[in-house]
């Protein structure tokens, strides 16, 4: 079983749109959370994360966490083109950081 | 801002040539990674270091070594570049927290 799994789409949602992404995770003993943002051809750029149960929002981005369940989603409100892009989750277990293989997610004008 | 940077954006070299990456961060973090990035593969970890001198295979080492000898610089190095290794290598440094990214260096080996 993978450390981290992700539905690797593609999503398509119109612009405007809430876009929903999720993210299993094999550790429980997982602490905290990050989501990264891949846009084509470029690096992975941190856009969020979170270390307790519920919600954590930062402008048009929310983190959910879920530990009994061990699964972690983004929703992205007011969906813009802009937001098309690959979406990983990452947890950290010690030194090393698990990645899932990303979503690919496409906002439609 | 945390900043990481590597050496080359784009990179060609031929098979069987030494190939010599350079990573640098500015925010004193203690552990530096090494990925590649290939399409349906997801990003691999190759080598971690956690400290100077200090290193760790990842998944993939084969074919790859590391060194460390300063806490803000990260090298990986092909030793003998095969045409398996082209992909976009990536950076990345860590505290205990969030992992920053270097830009890249797409590789193509020919």
């Amino acid at each position: 079983q993978k450390e981290v799994e992700q539905n690797s789409g593609p999503l398509s949602v119109p612009e405007g749109a809430i876009a929903s992404l999720n993210c299993t995770y094999s550790d429980r003993g997982s602490q905290s959370f990050f989501w990264y943002r891949q846009y084509s051809g470029k690096s992975p750029e941190l856009i969020m994360f979170i270390y307790s149960n519920g919600d954590k929002e930062d402008g048009r981005f929310t983190a959910q966490l879920n530990k009994a369940s061990q699964y972690v989603s983004l929703l992205i409100r007011d969906s813009q083109p802009s937001d098309s892009a690959t979406y990983l989750c990452a947890v950290p277990t010690g030194n090393q950081f698990y990645f899932g293989t990303g979503t690919s997610l496409t906002v439609i004008p | 801002d945390v900043k990481v940077t590597q050496s080359s954006r784009y990179l060609v070299k031929r098979t069987g040539e030494k190939v010599f990456l350079e990573c640098v961060q500015d925010m004193d973090h203690e552990n530096m990674f090494w990925y590649r990035q290939d399409p349906g593969l997801g990003l691999r970890l190759i080598y971690f270091s956690y400290d100077v001198k200090m290193k760790e295979k990842g998944d993939i080492p084969e074919g790859y070594s590391v060194s460390r000898e300063k806490k803000e610089r990260f090298s990986l190095i092909l030793e003998s570049a095969s045409t398996n290794q082209t992909s976009m290598y990536l950076c990345a440094s860590s505290d205990p927290g969030e992992q920053y990214f270097g830009p890249g260096t797409r590789l193509t080996v020919t």
